[in-house]
């Protein structure tokens, strides 16, 4: 497609429970990073990948966060024992390199109930 | 206190108007300043992108940069109420990072 796209686009889970984000990033972007936006405030860096590799992961909140690009395309974030502090839109961004602008996708928006 | 500051409005405008957007940072180390622009469920949808100071122009927008009151703008001329969305400053440091700073987000309305 031409753009970032993410699914689901809305998700509903119970606290306590995993869940799987999915990111496909614009075809022949090398870098692909992962945000978080909560009500009202921008969006807060989680997770940025060069290729295959997490470059820098140090927006990840605690080791319930984890997230992987096994083939530098598709990238999945993972999350897991689900807290209701976890709710917020989920946003995945790609650009062609480093230090260039990014494209956002729509966004998955997760509940935790 | 936040790396930026951005005023959460909400901005209430009448159609044709020029509208004024702007953010402050502590960061010094701030090279790259973007102005996204943010529909209701929707992600953000980039608008201008500019390196250092100085003025950028596409269009209707106009981003302005002055690193030494570490302070930017966006204007928008003739405001058409379809501009009615949430606009987020974001910047980021050169070379020795790739993360975006973002702001709070203002939230524009413009009235036909």
């Amino acid at each position: 497609g031409a753009g970032v796209s993410q699914t689901p686009s809305n998700k509903v889970t119970e606290k306590g429970k995993y869940v799987e984000l999915r990111c496909d990033p614009i075809s022949g972007h090398t870098a692909l990073y992962w945000y978080r936006q909560s009500l009202g405030q921008g969006p807060e860096f989680l997770i940025y990948f060069q290729g295959t590799g997490a470059a820098d992961d140090s927006g990840l909140p605690n080791d319930r966060f984890f997230a992987v690009r096994p083939e530098g395309s598709v990238s999945t974030l993972k999350i897991q024992r689900t807290e209701r502090g976890d709710s917020a839109v989920y946003l995945c961004a790609s650009s062609p390199g480093r230090g260039t602008s990014k494209f956002f996708g729509p966004g998955t928006r997760l509940t935790v109930l | 206190q936040k790396e930026v500051e951005q005023d959460p409005g909400p901005l209430s405008v009448p159609e044709g108007a020029i509208v004024s957007l702007n953010c402050t940072y502590s960061n010094s180390a701030f090279q790259y300043f973007m102005w996204y622009r943010q529909y209701s469920r929707k992600g953000p949808e980039l608008l201008m992108y500019t390196y250092s100071s100085g003025n950028k122009e596409d269009g209707r927008f106009t981003a302005q940069v002055d690193k030494s009151s570490k302070y930017i703008s966006l204007f928008i001329r003739d405001s058409q109420p379809s501009d009615s969305a949430t606009y987020l400053c974001a910047m980021s440091v050169k070379d020795t990072g790739n993360q975006f700073y973002f702001g709070t987000g203002t939230s524009l309305t413009v009235i036909p």
